[in-house]
This record gives structure tokens, C-alpha cells and sequence, in this order.
């Protein structure tokens, strides 16, 4: 059980150029999310899915595009990248219900520059 | 939208004193309240977490304590260890909605000085 693993771990691209994050979870979970972390600003939701199939925007979406096409994966594309998009990703995914079930577990993250 | 804010931003204790971290947030209608813990270089672990239902909640030597009034909760680390240290982040989130998505705050970064 690997929970939620991300590639790449790190990755430089030069402006303009583009790539995909993946994410994946093997517990099942419906929920997924992708977060940015910039220093001294936390965690900021990108974009979040609730099922297979289905995205929508979070906080800062802008420069960055989402597909869900199966439910275990949880992909982050950035069409042109840009210097101010240099930062941490993590994914997240969590299972719907109360309690316990409300926690979201983080993958490793991925370190992007953006030179 | 939901806006946490977290202070202190840093925190220095020695071991075995006590930490104590606050959040306060805007959303009335948010309801789960998670503190996660960050050690340089790793991903966010949930450490503890309450629901609004719950005003104080404790595990060991952690603690979380909750005012839905004045919309603010706390997370208290009692005889702090070296191992402690790391950065800790509060969220909040409404788990009623078919979004279920946290807001953080922005961080604190905890060192206990053996």
C-alpha cells in the first residue's frame, strides 16, 4: 500500500515550456487535490476533484489545468510555465464521510523551478 | 471564501516547556479544524484534528482546543522533545460540502532547544 505517490520529485523547466504532474493513490479515495507551498504562505488549493471524471478550480488556478480520467490518478499540467509557478506541489486525497474520514493525505511532493 | 490566519509565524521553547500555536478563521460554516506537522523536506502529516461539535480534543501529549464564537482553536504541545520540531500548519474546511477542501494557514515554525 504505497498511499499517494507523485512524479516527478523534481523537475527544472525554462519559461515557456510545459509539463505534467502526476499523481496516485492506491486507497480508493475519491477526493483528490493539488496544493502549491511557497514559503511563509502555506498550503494553496490549485485545483481539487470529487470522482473520476470531474474537476474544479480552487484558490489560484490560474496557469494550470487538471484531468481526472481515472480515479486513481490526478493529473497538473502546466500549459507555459512561468517563474511565479517555482514552488512545492503536493497532491492530496481523502475519502468522503465525517470523522477520520475528513483527513487528507499528502504525497512527497514535487519541487519545480521555473528558470 | 474560508481565510485562516496563524500565529506565531516562529516559536522557541525549550524541551520540556510547552507550545502553544492559534489560528482564528472567517467561514462560520466551516466545521473540521486539522493541525498538520511538516518536518523540513517531508510532506504535511495530520497530527490531530476536531470537529465543531467537539470543543477540546487531546491525544498524548498534544491537545486542540476550539471556540466556535469567537471562531478560534489552538494546538498545545506539551514537555516538548527535539523531535517536535518541525513547522505546524492549522487548516479549516467545511466537510458538509461536496468540495470537503482545507484552508491553511501559514505556518509555524516550532524548535525545541535541548
Amino acid at each position: 500500500n504505497a498511499g499517494v505517490t507523485q512524479t516527478p520529485k523534481f523537475r527544472v523547466l525554462k519559461t515557456g515550456q510545459s509539463m505534467t504532474l502526476l499523481c496516485a493513490q492506491d486507497m480508493n479515495h475519491e477526493y483528490m487535490y493539488w496544493y502549491r507551498q511557497d514559503p511563509g504562505m502555506g498550503l494553496r488549493l490549485i485545483h481539487y476533484s470529487v470522482g473520476e471524471g470531474t474537476t474544479a478550480k480552487g484558490e489560484v488556478p490560474d496557469g494550470y489545468n487538471v484531468s481526472r480520467l481515472k480515479k486513481q490518478n490526478f493529473l497538473l499540467g502546466l500549459e507555459s510555465a512561468a517563474p511565479s509557478q517555482t514552488s512545492v506541489y503536493f497532491c492530496a486525497s481523502s475519502s468522503p464521510g465525517r470523522d477520520r474520514a475528513s483527513e487528507q493525505y499528502f504525497g512527497p511532493g514535487t519541487r519545480l523551478t521555473v528558470t | 471564501g474560508e481565510n485562516v490566519e496563524q500565529h506565531p509565524s516562529t516559536l522557541s521553547v525549550q524541551e520540556g516547556d510547552s507550545a502553544v500555536i492559534k489560528c482564528t478563521y472567517s467561514d462560520s460554516a466551516s466545521n473540521y479544524f486539522p493541525w498538520y506537522k511538516q518536518e523540513l523536506g517531508k510532506r504535511p502529516q495530520l497530527i490531530i484534528d476536531i470537529r465543531s461539535n467537539v470543543g477540546e480534543k487531546k491525544d498524548q501529549r498534544i491537545a486542540v482546543t476550539l471556540n466556535k464564537t469567537a471562531k478560534h482553536f489552538s494546538l498545545h504541545i506539551t514537555e516538548t522533545q527535539p523531535e517536535d520540531s518541525a513547522v505546524y500548519f492549522c487548516a479549516a474546511g467545511n466537510m458538509d460540502t461536496g468540495r470537503r477542501a482545507l484552508t491553511f494557514g501559514s505556518g509555524t515554525r516550532l524548535q525545541v532547544q535541548p
